[in-house]
């Protein structure tokens, strides 16, 4: 229940295509809802964050997608571009500050 | 400098010997958390820390111990390492009702 399945596990998009990742959760109790980017050599940083309140939010090219009848949520990259290449983390906590639940990842490729 | 450092960057241990994770934080975030980072398993929580002299265990404790005398130090120790815990270990805070951690680069432990 306290699991947050990530899929796919690699994408490959050509520049100017949109990434879609998804991920799925158990848990009703869940209220926070983050994605984060890691590039090779860093610590994973925040990239944007939903609450099951909205349906949507979206900060330039990414937005996510949220629906909470079906506890799914998904990050979209617009115009995708190289330097977006990156691993992606999505994540589920019961509150902003608290402990995080994250996904397995997706490792995202976008050719030039 | 501002920031959440943490040390060393790499580490190569030998199986059986203890081994320290250093992580410092300069903004007196309340909250502190150990991850270890697998391909395939993503993030995965082995500690946290809401405030000092409070911890509590996440998803996979075991092997490890972690103290915090003070707010802006969090160690983890593992006490008799093993070849399963080589790993990337990531530290992260935030500060209580504030979006998202805060990560640190990481260290790259090897147990041969």
């Amino acid at each position: 229940q306290q699991q947050v399945k990530q899929s796919p596990q690699s994408l490959i998009v050509q520049k100017g295509g949109i990434s879609i990742i998804n991920c799925a959760y158990e848990n009703t109790a869940f209220d926070y809802f983050p994605w984060y980017q890691q590039f090779p050599g860093k610590g994973p940083a925040l990239l944007i964050a939903i609450r099951p309140d909205v349906s949507e939010k979206k900060e330039g090219r990414f937005t996510i997608s949220f629906n909470k009848s079906a506890k799914q949520f998904s990050l979209h990259i617009m115009d995708s571009q190289p330097g977006d290449s990156a691993t992606y983390f999505c994540a589920a906590s019961m509150d902003s500050s608290y402990k995080l639940i994250f996904g397995s990842g997706t490792r995202l490729l976008v050719r030039p | 400098d501002a920031g959440i450092t943490q040390s060393p960057r790499y580490k190569i241990t030998e199986t059986g010997r203890q081994v320290t994770l250093m992580c410092h934080q300069t903004w007196s975030h309340s909250y502190m958390f150990w991850y270890r980072q697998d391909l395939g398993h993503g993030l995965r929580l082995i500690y946290y820390s809401a405030a000092a002299d409070i911890t509590d265990k996440g998803e996979v404790p075991d092997g490890y111990v972690v103290s915090r005398s003070k707010t802006e130090n969090f160690p983890l120790t593992l006490e008799s390492a093993t070849r399963s815990q080589t790993s990337v270990y990531f530290c992260a805070s935030n500060r209580q009702g504030a979006p998202g951690y805060t990560f640190g680069s990481g260290t790259r432990l090897t147990v041969v």
